[in-house]
């Protein structure tokens, strides 16, 4: 059972380059989100997802962007890299059924990006 | 914008030592979890409450939801080097499905000597 699976685990960009992070889960949870862990800051969201076809905005969207074209996965896009975006970045996903388990994250091992 | 101040942002202690962290917000969470997350690694539940006032224990550690659902706290008794790691807490808004978003506190680094 693989769970939540980010790739890639470290990539190094220079400024204004473009990449995309890959996110897939095998658990066929609903709801996805993408966040970012920065030091003494916790997890800040990102964008989230609750289905295939919707996505919406989270704390800091600006710079990237997502789409869902499948309930599995869920990519995240950095279209002009820039030294503010180096941080690490988690993908997570949980059961669209409601009440308290739609917050029960299982998040991925993270992509650690550093931008020059 | 919620926000969840958590204390204190670093611990190191010695083994078999009690310690205790805090979150708090001046907003209500309809659910509050507790991560646990090693280097390297992404965060993994560690518990979570819903009900103002509840306690749950897990072996060595126990976690409170205050009573107006605004703050929490873990308590670990007798801190073992296994212990050793980062500890977030993150609250659900209340009022409706949260979709998974959740704002997270800052983090509690914990060292554990032996």
């Amino acid at each position: 059972n693989a769970g939540v699976t980010q790739t890639p685990k470290f990539q190094v960009l220079k400024t204004g380059q473009s990449m995309t992070l890959q996110c897939a889960q095998d658990m066929n949870h609903e709801y996805m989100s993408w966040y970012r862990q920065d030091p003494g800051m916790g997890l800040r969201l990102i964008h989230y997802s609750v289905g295939a076809g919707i996505t919406d905005q989270g704390e800091v969207p600006n710079g990237y962007n997502v789409s869902r074209s499948t309930t599995e996965d869920f990519p995240l896009r950095l279209l002009s890299a820039a030294p503010s975006q180096t941080s690490v970045y988690f993908c997570a996903s949980s059961y669209g059924s409601g009440g308290s388990g739609a917050n029960v994250l299982t998040f991925g091992a993270g992509s650690r990006l550093t931008v020059l | 914008t919620q926000l969840l101040e958590q204390s204190p942002q670093f611990l190191s202690i010695q083994e078999g030592e009690n310690l205790t962290v805090y979150c708090n917000s001046s907003s209500v969470f309809s659910s509050l979890q507790w991560y646990r997350q090693e280097p390297g690694e992404g965060p993994v539940l560690l518990v979570t409450v819903v009900t103002g006032g509840e306690v749950k224990k897990l072996k060595r550690l126990t976690f409170q939801f205050g009573d107006a659902r605004k703050d929490s706290s873990l308590h670990i008794t007798a801190a073992q080097p296994g212990d050793t790691g980062l500890y977030l807490c993150a609250g659900a808004s209340a009022g409706g499905t949260s979709y998974g978003k959740l704002t997270f506190g800052q983090g509690t680094i914990l060292t554990v000597h032996p």
